[in-house]
């Protein structure tokens, strides 16, 4: 069973740039979330798709954008990047539809570590 | 709002003791509780979750406690090891929003030799 990846592992970007992120969900699972974790921080919560769908949203402004594939691969897009946005993103996957698999373990991709410059 | 706090921030001890991390959380309407271990710069290892209706789970040396109605809950590591040495986040599965998972800033660990 292949785990969760993301590509790239690192990346520098200056600011007012575009950057998109991917990320291959685990065999057998349709979810995929995206958190953000800056240094020092717990992981926040950025969106969730099932299915395509975008099915849940945290307070991030739209230029943190999203897509999921009919294989549920997933693309995290950044538009207008701010020094702020420098941190490691983080991709899981899991099971199931957000608001019933509220028991499911979502597991977690290495990351991508994104620094604005 | 639920918020999830993780006290203390930092913890260093030697090796081959018994430890508690502590986490409390401000609403206790919530589908689970996890447990996660962070190397740095690396991503996310689920160690234990405890679903809503359970007091407790245990994997090897680790165990995890949940008391929803004091919003709180401990991990216990028994006979730490250096490899142990790491972040360790505690994370809620809200009612209010079932898509998401919410964290505690973490605790750094560090078992001297």
């Amino acid at each position: 069973e292949t785990g969760v990846t993301q590509s790239p592992t690192h990346l520098i970007k200056t600011r007012g740039q575009q950057v998109t992120l991917r990320c291959s969900s685990q065999s057998g699972h349709n979810t995929v979330s995206w958190y953000q974790q800056a240094l020092g921080q717990g992981p926040q919560f950025i969106f969730q798709y099932y299915r395509e769908e975008e099915n849940g949203r945290g307070n991030f402004p739209p230029r943190f954008s999203g897509l999921q594939f009919p294989n549920y691969s997933s693309e995290l897009n950044v538009n207008a990047l701010e020094l702020d946005d420098s941190a490691l993103y983080l991709c899981a996957s899991s099971r199931g539809q957000g608001a019933s698999g509220g028991g499911e373990t979502q597991y977690f991709g290495p990351g991508t570590r994104l620094l604005v410059l | 709002k639920q918020e999830v706090t993780q006290i203390p921030a930092a913890l260093s001890v030697p090796e081959g003791e018994n430890l508690v991390l502590n986490c409390s959380f401000t609403d206790s309407a919530i589908y689970n509780l996890q447990w996660f271990r962070q190397d740095p710069g690396k991503g996310l290892t689920s160690l234990l979750l405890i679903q809503s209706s359970q007091r407790e789970q245990t994997s090897g040396r680790l165990n995890a406690s949940l008391d929803k109605s004091s919003g709180r809950s401990t991990l216990y590591i028994a006979a730490s090891q250096p490899g142990d040495s790491a972040t360790y986040l505690c994370a809620v599965t809200p009612y209010s929003s079932a898509s998401k998972i919410i964290f505690g800033s973490g605790t750094r660990l560090s078992i001297r030799p």
